[in-house]
Parts: C-alpha cells; structure tokens; sequence
C-alpha cells in the first residue's frame, strides 16, 4: 500500500524558514517524480515544485522560485522542501504527491499545516 | 501561469447528474490531453478521479467520466450520490502543473 506522510509544518515568522518532509513507502521510490502542491486558507490548490525519480531534475511555480529548494533522498525515501525567505501568503497546508507517467498526482499526504506569522 | 476557471459550485439531488466545466487555454487544457481531476475532502488528502482526459483510476466509480472540447475539459458524475458532495478541482500539465479554481458540488 503506499503511503506518503508529510511532517515538518509549524509557526514560523515572516522571512523566516522551515524544511517540510514526506516519508514514502509502499512503491519503488526512485522511479518517480514527486510534487508539493498547496492549499491557502479558503483557497484552490496550488502546485509549487516537482523532482525528477533521480533527482535530477527539478521545477518550481513562479511564486516560489529562488525561496523554496525541493530536493530527495532515494536511499532514505524521502522527499524534502526547504522554504526560505517564508511571507504571510505562503501560509498553508502542503501536500506531497506521487506523480504517475500519465502527468497526474495518484496518491496524496495527508498534508502538514504551515503558518508564515508574526 | 493563470489558474484554469470552473464554476464555484454546482448542485444537484441524489440519483442526477452534474458537470463541472474546466476552462483554460490552447497553452494547457487545449495543447495536451494530460487533464486529471480530484476529489477533495475538507481535512483529507486529495483523491484522482480522472487522468489522461477521461481515464478512471482502479476503485474509482464508473459514475465519473471525463471529456475534453478545445480549450474546456469537463468532468460529469452521473447517478450523483451523497458522498460525492465535495470540492472539485481539474489540474493540467503545460511545461508545469496548473491547478483549477475548484468547485464545490453540493447534493440537494
């Protein structure tokens, strides 16, 4: 059964930073991408930055790009967000999420809540 | 990259069918066929309802079905049933994802 478990959101002051995590198990972790899609208080989902199966490659929504790093560790199964420079409309819950060949997320956290407030 | 637009909320009564519309450009919904939508929950983790247009994953009810026109794909959910009250949300992939409005499905 695959299991994504997110950890690692909290309180955190404007500019600010916080490293979320998501502890995969269930499928052969290395052999696909991964994503951290969002959700703002009364909002739509966002997504925010994907990673290759390797790693190698990585992506990031205009919003994020040079504050957020998304990154993995395949021999630990592992996938990471480090969010730096936090302002008070990054505040949300995040997901991590499992990305199928097809170009859709098939399995889902249950997400962990970040709040970017002073 | 802009939001695609669906209608904030739809309704209908147990046994009828609704459709949720998802408008985006010849850049994202018009240009690829890599439109999934998904069930949300309030305080629980996305579900994938449709990927690839109008393809169902395992264990997802055959009541859902999913259609793209141009630049509008729409997913329809037939035979409308009390749990399927929920927020909606159709995502497609155009060099990055874009995620819908969203909306809300409310059985009468």
């Amino acid at each position: 059964e695959v299991q994504l478990l997110d950890s690692g959101g909290g309180l955190v002051q404007p500019g600010g930073s916080l490293r979320l995590s998501c502890a995969a198990s269930g499928f052969t972790f290395s052999s696909y991408a991964m994503s951290w899609v969002r959700q703002a208080p009364g909002k739509g989902l966002e997504w925010v930055s994907a990673i290759s199966g390797s790693g190698g490659s990585t992506f990031y929504a205009d919003s994020v790009r040079g504050r957020f790093t998304i990154s993995r560790d395949n021999s630990e199964n592992t996938l990471h967000l480090q969010m730096n420079s936090l302002r008070a409309d990054d505040t949300a819950v995040y997901y991590c999420a499992k990305e199928v060949r097809e170009l859709a997320f098939d399995h889902w956290g249950q997400g962990t809540p970040v709040t970017v407030s002073s | 990259q802009s939001a695609l637009t669906q209608p904030r909320s739809v309704s209908g009564s147990p046994g009828q069918s609704v459709t949720i519309s998802c408008i985006g450009t010849s850049s994202d919904v018009g240009a690829y066929n890599y439109v999934s939508w998904y069930q949300h929950h309030p305080g629980k983790a996305p579900r994938l309802m449709i990927y690839d247009v109008g393809r169902r994953p395992s264990g997802v009810p055959d009541r859902f079905s999913g259609s793209k026109s141009g630049n509008t794909a729409s997913l329809t959910i037939s035979g409308l049933q009390a749990e399927d009250e929920a927020h909606y949300y159709c995502c497609s992939y155009a060099a990055n994802y874009v995620f819908g409005t969203g909306t809300k499905v409310t059985v009468l």
